[in-house]
């Protein structure tokens, strides 16, 4: 089945710097999700790419489709503590499918 | 414009006992989902409602798990039989659905501690 990775799978970081967590589907996708879990809390969605080499922002949030639609980055610039939490990819299940298939997440803890 | 909600918030139960757990989906959406996220866990998913349509349940991992979703809007996720390696959060999410991978939109979780 299809098979979504997400790397690294923690990382720890001196707020201001940058992090950025990698996403690659096994398969083609047709869209990619991101979320972003805050500790104790549930999954949010952030942003949903569609299009080939599609970049979107969110304020300091940078999120990327690569041209094979088959990975995808998030990029946050000048980490601060609100970003701490895991930030989960996801991605359609299988052609046509309604479910999504999530990574294992990336914790992202900041250092004040 | 009220989001999904779970219920109860916490669970405690004796190993052996039947649980239910309930959701409340965002009103409109016809697709309903339960996952399992252990501590520090990423995302398992158990069952999935769309519509009126047969439930996708190929991630329940035994049949002592088992959910249903009446009149396309609550759902209920019952354990039977709990065991201690039952304990997690059980989230639910629900998505408007009709289009491929629309985006899900998750309750707070039922925190399940099997004694």
């Amino acid at each position: 089945g299809q098979q979504v990775m997400q790397i690294p799978q923690y990382q720890h970081v001196q707020e201001g710097e940058d992090f950025t967590t990698y996403c690659n589907s096994s398969t083609t996708l047709s869209n990619i999700q991101w979320y972003k879990q805050r500790p104790g809390g549930h999954p949010v969605f952030l942003i949903q790419l569609v299009k080939s080499g599609e970049v979107k922002k969110q304020k300091r949030l940078t999120f990327q489709f690569g041209e094979a639609k088959k990975n995808s980055s998030l990029h946050i610039t000048a980490t601060q503590t609100t970003d701490v939490g895991t930030y989960f990819c996801a991605g359609p299940s299988g052609a046509g499918s309604y479910q999504l298939t999530f990574g294992k997440g990336t914790k992202l803890s900041v250092i004040p | 414009g009220a989001g999904v909600s779970q219920s109860p918030s916490n669970k405690v139960t004796e190993k052996g006992k039947d649980v239910e757990l309930r959701c409340d989906p965002i009103s409109g959406h016809t697709a309903l989902y339960w996952y399992r996220q252990s501590l520090g866990q990423g995302l398992e998913f158990l069952i999935y409602f769309q519509g009126n349509s047969a439930p996708d349940k190929s991630g329940l991992p035994s049949d002592r798990f088992s959910a249903e979703r009446t009149g396309g809007s609550v759902s209920t996720l019952t354990i039977q039989r709990t065991q201690q390696e039952d304990s997690a959060v059980y989230l639910c999410a629900s998505s408007s659905g009709g289009r491929v991978g629309a985006p899900q939109f998750f309750g707070p979780g039922t925190r399940l501690t099997v004694l």
